[in-house]
């Protein structure tokens, strides 16, 4: 069974640069989760997806950061200007939904922003 | 803003000696769980302990959980070189279902 997949691995730009990061979720898992990175830090949640429907973006910076899961299977996180404060690792997570449940995380994005 | 507080940030051993890591966190939770990330990687999952359970063992893997105190440890026997890694603590919150907040890390070094 395939993981949870992410792409590009590494990104480098310029500030008030836009990017946007990929994920593709592991079949069948109707939650989705992105969470930010940074360094010698543990992740933390900027958007959770329960099928299309964004169920928690609390932590998520609206005013730069948009998040889309159209069909409700993989995912689109774009920060549009980026800022230097914005380089980190950007994680996505999928479960199969319910309590309690085991997340299963990609490999990340490293984004560093110059 | 991260609930969990690990201890100690860095620890470096022996292959062969157990290594033992601490969580501490400040709400009622429904579970704990561990995760491992390497360098580079995303985080594994490692294991689950509900708020109902005092002690899980998996493996080389051993957690308990004492939500009086509100802390948790990761104890892993007989290490090996492989187990090098960092290990996050992250807790479901009571009334925030679904919702992982994670610790800061344990940074283990296992020299061979």
């Amino acid at each position: 069974e395939a993981g949870v997949v992410q792409s590009p691995r590494y990104k480098i730009i310029e500030k008030k640069q836009p990017v946007a990061f990929w994920c593709n979720p592991i079949s069948g898992h109707n939650t989705l989760y992105w969470y930010r990175q940074n360094l010698g830090q543990g992740p933390e949640l900027l958007i959770r997806y329960e099928n299309e429907e964004a169920v928690d973006d609390s932590q998520l910076p609206k005013d730069r950061f948009s998040a889309e899961r159209l069909k409700g299977v993989d995912s689109t996180l774009k920060i549009q200007p980026a800022e230097l404060g914005d380089s980190a690792v950007y994680l996505c997570a999928s479960s199969s939904g319910g309590l309690q449940e085991t997340q299963y995380f990609g490999p990340g994005t490293r984004l560093l922003v110059l | 803003s991260q609930q969990g507080e690990e201890d100690p940030q860095a620890l470096s051993i022996q292959e062969g000696e157990n290594a033992t890591m601490n969580c501490s966190y400040k709400t009622s939770i429904n579970n704990l769980q561990w995760y491992r990330q390497n360098s580079g990687r995303g985080l594994v999952h490692l294991i689950l302990i509900r708020s109902n359970e005092r002690e899980k063992h998996s493996g080389r893997l051993r957690v308990t959980l004492d939500t009086s105190k509100k802390s948790s440890s990761l104890l892993i026997t007989a290490s090996r070189a492989a187990d090098t890694a960092s290990y996050f603590c992250a807790t479901d919150a009571r009334g925030n279902t679904g919702k992982l907040i994670f610790g800061q890390g344990t940074t283990l070094q296992v020299k061979p």
